[in-house]
């Protein structure tokens, strides 16, 4: 059965700054895909970013990126030029491809920013 | 136009009633999910139903029924309410089972027994 590990419960970062959250999973598939969703207090979940496991290359999208290490199974989301509006519960998950696609969620890290 | 509604945002009823929760997506998905998310924020899956089909069912107490009249809606029909059944239940959507795309989310239903 595939698992999500994030290891931070709770980070912080100072307006503007750059933080990096940790995400690790387990799997035996070769194929699946990895997002990382947010929960601001409002607890809307929102789609930050997305990875295809076959793609080497890193997703992006503005301020957030991923450090995707499919061998060392990592998947860490770079948020840079931190904004206080990224205060929020940051999901990591994996989807399987197979088993009705479901979605696996890591247990959460709660990020607050500093003005 | 929200694309997945539920309905309600908030439910409190006594321990021992039966409650529903709807939900509808208008993004023409064909697969609905319902997630439970606990106290410490925990997601985890109860049940996707695939075209009216039910693709997943976790280890979900027989308390919990799904019923998905057609693929744009999907309720959870809880009987016999428990304390431990309080917690946020979130409805999901897909374009497939298999897709790249990820899931969009409603709103949540908090739950709380009492």
């Amino acid at each position: 059965a595939q698992t999500v590990t994030q290891s931070q419960p709770e980070m912080s970062v100072q307006e503007a700054e750059t933080v990096t959250l940790s995400c690790t999973y387990d799997t035996s598939e070769s194929d699946y895909y990895l997002f990382w969703y947010k929960q601001p207090p409002s607890r809307q979940m929102i789609l930050v970013i997305r990875q295809e496991a076959y793609k080497q290359q890193n997703a992006t999208e503005n301020r957030f990126s991923v450090n995707f290490q499919k061998a060392a199974k990592s998947f860490s989301l770079k948020i840079s030029d931190s904004q206080l509006g990224d205060a929020a519960m940051y999901f990591c998950a994996y989807r399987t491809i197979n088993q009705g696609g479901k979605l696996i969620f890591g247990q959460g890290t709660e990020l607050s920013v500093k003005p | 136009d929200t694309a997945v509604s539920q309905t309600p945002k908030y439910l409190v009823t006594q321990m021992g009633n039966d409650k529903s929760i709807k939900c509808e997506q208008n993004l023409g998905h064909d697969t609905m999910y319902w997630y439970k998310q606990d106290s410490k924020k925990f997601l985890k899956i109860m049940f996707s139903y695939n075209n009216k089909e039910l693709i997943i069912n976790e280890t979900v107490p027989n308390r919990f029924s799904p019923k998905s009249p057609d693929k744009a809606h999907l309720n959870l029909h809880i009987n016999s309410l428990e304390l431990g059944d309080s917690a946020v239940y979130f409805c999901a959507s897909s374009q497939g089972t298999g897709v790249f795309h990820g899931y969009t989310f409603g709103s949540g239903t908090r739950l709380t027994v009492v």
